[in-house]
């Protein structure tokens, strides 16, 4: 059953506070993203992972770090929630080629107050 | 700046009427173009991907075509019913590997009535 799974799937959290997003993937894919969507805007990539401790920055990784400590998991955290990450976040998986289908899961709604 | 632009930006359509979505894009190289469908409140889901210098696919009612010469990609969906209201993103990456960049447009949102 190929899926990519995200929890929580709503969130509301406290400026200053910290934040866990989780992402889990049931394909054996190397290649994990962790991408952000505002309105008006395309998604914008966070961090890619291509496989277990070889996580890379993308285009916008201020304020966020991740974690991937098995190839099915891969975690975004938000230390210090500001009210600019306010933001609906999309994981998604892929095997090395990207040219392959690509999965996303359903998305986190995040709200930080 | 923008690489991918997406036009237009919102569409109603009757249920029954075709409709085409436009991609433009500067993204260099291309390797690939991928039209994806975004159910509101959802992840997005793979329509389509086309690769070749000149490429056309089809999928159901829904069919696209690029040309990397001109940098241009539509997405034609025929037949539109209600559950085709979405919106539907242009997405190019300019490798094959995962080394490379998905580049997203801002999306197309198609509102079909009855």
């Amino acid at each position: 059953d190929m899926k990519v799974t995200q929890m929580p799937r709503y969130l509301i959290k406290r400026m200053g506070e910290n934040v866990l997003l989780e992402c889990g993937q049931d394909m054996s894919h190397e290649t994990m993203y962790w991408y952000r969507q505002d309105p008006g805007l395309g998604l914008q990539l966070i961090y890619i992972s291509y496989d277990v401790d070889s996580n890379s920055e993308g285009d916008i990784p201020k304020g966020y770090r991740v974690s991937r400590k098995k190839r099915e998991h891969f975690s975004l955290i938000l230390d210090s929630a500001k009210t600019n990450q306010t933001s609906v976040y999309f994981c998604a998986s892929s095997f090395r080629q990207s040219n392959t289908e690509v999965f996303f899961g359903k998305g986190t709604r995040l709200t930080v107050v | 700046k923008t690489q991918v632009e997406q036009s237009p930006q919102s569409l109603v359509v009757r249920q029954g009427e075709n409709c085409v979505l436009q991609c433009n894009y500067s993204v260099t190289p291309d390797n690939h173009l991928r039209w994806f469908k975004q159910d509101t409140g959802k992840g997005l889901v793979s329509l389509t991907v086309l690769v070749d210098q000149k490429d056309k696919t089809s999928n159901g009612r829904y069919s696209a075509t690029l040309d990397k010469d001109a940098k241009h990609s539509t997405l034609h969906i025929t037949a539109t019913l209600l559950d085709d209201t979405a919106t539907y993103i242009c997405v190019v990456g300019d490798r094959g590997s995962a080394l490379g960049r998905l580049h997203f447009g801002a999306g197309t949102q198609l509102i079909v009535i009855p």
